[in-house]
């Protein structure tokens, strides 16, 4: 079955503590995409990922890392999270731009 | 920069028609997406439009005019089913899959 696998699905975790949170597809898609979803203000992008070893800020990058060692899959690292990041991040992933992106189920992250 | 703007809540009888509208000005365009996202889940695509027109994909529609900086995407036939937010997206100063979200149409369908 094609998806995008997303894990954890939920996490609460204290300011300070590194986490990544994984992000797999099975379709041998070239783009992949992090997003946060916070009310009121839609779905925001936060890196982007062209194909192996090329990725490039989205439009809220700060606090965030990524990779992208394998085609398919995409990590997002918050290396010390703060409370401002709680909020649900999808990952997605798409054959070429112009292509419709295919999301993950979504983590819901805590930061206390 | 992106600036996308929806109308942040609807409402629509069963069985009618609904239009729900997107307007955007941005520094380049690369192309428009319609996504469902129903509550609690991820989002999904219905469709995209990078040339001025009409795309039909059965009940669901959408349209574009470059020269207005406009969209909408038009659902026949309202089903309960359809109550959910609708994303428009768009694509594009930058590296392709910059993609820029508008906030979101929560419709919510009656009977």
């Amino acid at each position: 079955e094609a998806q995008v696998t997303q894990n954890p699905r939920y996490l609460i975790t204290v300011t300070g503590k590194k986490l990544t949170v994984t992000c797999s597809q099975n379709m041998n898609h070239e783009y992949m995409s992090w997003y946060r979803q916070d009310p009121g203000l839609g779905l925001r992008q936060i890196y982007y990922s062209m194909n192996v070893e090329v990725t490039d800020k989205g439009d809220v990058p700060e606090g965030y890392k990524v990779s992208r060692k394998e085609k398919r899959n995409f990590p997002l690292i918050l290396e010390s999270p703060s409370p401002n990041q709680t909020s649900l991040y999808f990952c997605a992933s798409s054959f070429g731009g112009e292509q419709p992106q295919h999301f993950g189920d979504g983590t819901r992250l805590s930061i206390l | 920069g992106q600036n996308i703007d929806q109308p942040t809540e609807m409402t629509a009888t069963e069985g009618a028609i609904v239009q729900i509208n997107c307007t955007y000005q941005t520094s380049g365009f690369n192309g428009l997406f319609w996504y469902q996202q129903h509550a609690g889940e991820a989002p999904t695509f219905l469709s995209y439009n990078v040339l001025d027109g009409l795309e039909e994909k059965g009940r669901f529609s959408s349209f574009l005019s470059r020269s207005k900086g406009y969209s909408y995407l038009l659902l026949k036939e309202l089903q309960m089913k359809d109550s959910a937010s609708y994303l428009c997206a768009v694509r594009g100063p930058g590296g392709y899959q910059k993609v820029t979200f508008g906030t979101g149409t929560k419709l919510q369908v009656i009977p």
